[in-house]
C-alpha cells in the first residue's frame, strides 16, 4: 500500500519569495515520486519525477525536489515565485513494479504581487 | 512528444441521460488508459485502469455499470457516465501509459448534469 501527505492545502507567497510545499510518503516497495502541477480547468502537467538516480531532481519552471528517504519526503521547492507560479501542485507515489499513481490532497499556491 | 487529448472537454447533460468522454493518445500507442475524477477543490481519485483489448479493472467503490470503460484500441478510450444524475457532476481526467510506467495526461472534461 501506498499513500502520500501534502501538508498545508493552501500556500501564500510573495513574488520573488521561496516556494516550499511539502509532501511526505508511504510506499512498502523503494518508491517512484512525481510533482504536477494542475492550472484551472486543465489536466496534469509533470514538473519532475524521482526514479532513483539522483536524489536532487530538477524540473521544469524553475522547480526542484530532493529525495530524502530518512524523512519519507519528497518536498518541492523554487527560489523566486513567480505570478505564473499560481497554480495547484500534486504529488503522487508509484511502486516500482506498479503503474497506478496515488496522489496527495493538493496544495494551491497563490502568489502575491 | 506523449500528447493526449479529451473530448469533449465540457459537455453538459440532463439527468437521467448517458454521455460518453472520449481519450486518444495522439502521438503514442497507449497500454494502458488510466481514468480519474476530480471534484471541486479535491485531489485525483483513480475510477479505473483498462488495457486495450480487455476489461477495466475498477478500484473499489466505483460502479462498473454505471462508469462503462472501453478500451479498443492502444490510441482510445472511451467512459460512459450511463444515466447521470446531477452527483455525477465532476472533472473527468484520463490518463495514458506506454508501459514504461509514466501517465501523460489529458485536459479534463467538465460534466455537469443538470
Amino acid at each position: 500500500a501506498q499513500s502520500v501527505t501534502q501538508l498545508g492545502s493552501h500556500v501564500s507567497v510573495s513574488e520573488g519569495a521561496l516556494v516550499l510545499l511539502r509532501c511526505n510518503y508511504s510506499s512498502s516497495v523503494p518508491p517512484y515520486l512525481f510533482w504536477y502541477v494542475q492550472y484551472p480547468n486543465q489536466g496534469l502537467q509533470l514538473l519532475l519525477k524521482y526514479t532513483s538516480a539522483a536524489t536532487l531532481v530538477k524540473g521544469i519552471n524553475g522547480f526542484e525536489a530532493e529525495f530524502k528517504k530518512s524523512e519519507t519526503s519528497f518536498h518541492l521547492t523554487k527560489p523566486s515565485a513567480h505570478m505564473s507560479d499560481a497554480a495547484e501542485y500534486f504529488c503522487a507515489v508509484r511502486g516500482a513494479a506498479g503503474n497506478k499513481l496515488t496522489f496527495g490532497g493538493g496544495t494551491r499556491v497563490l502568489v502575491k504581487p | 512528444g506523449a500528447v493526449v487529448s479529451q473530448h469533449p472537454s465540457r459537455v453538459i447533460c440532463k439527468s437521467g441521460t448517458s454521455v460518453k468522454i472520449e481519450c486518444r493518445s495522439l502521438d503514442f500507442q497507449a497500454t494502458t488508459m488510466f481514468w480519474y475524477r476530480q471534484f471541486p477543490k479535491q485531489s485525483l481519485m483513480l475510477m479505473a485502469t483498462s488495457n486495450e483489448g480487455s476489461k477495466a479493472t475498477y478500484e473499489q467503490g466505483v460502479e462498473k455499470d454505471k462508469f462503462l470503460i472501453n478500451h479498443a484500441s492502444l490510441t482510445l478510450s472511451t467512459l460512459t457516465v450511463t444515466s447521470a444524475h446531477p452527483e455525477d457532476s465532476s472533472f473527468y481526467i484520463c490518463s495514458a501509459s506506454r508501459g514504461e510506467g509514466e501517465q501523460y495526461f489529458g485536459p479534463g472534461t467538465r460534466l455537469t448534469v443538470t
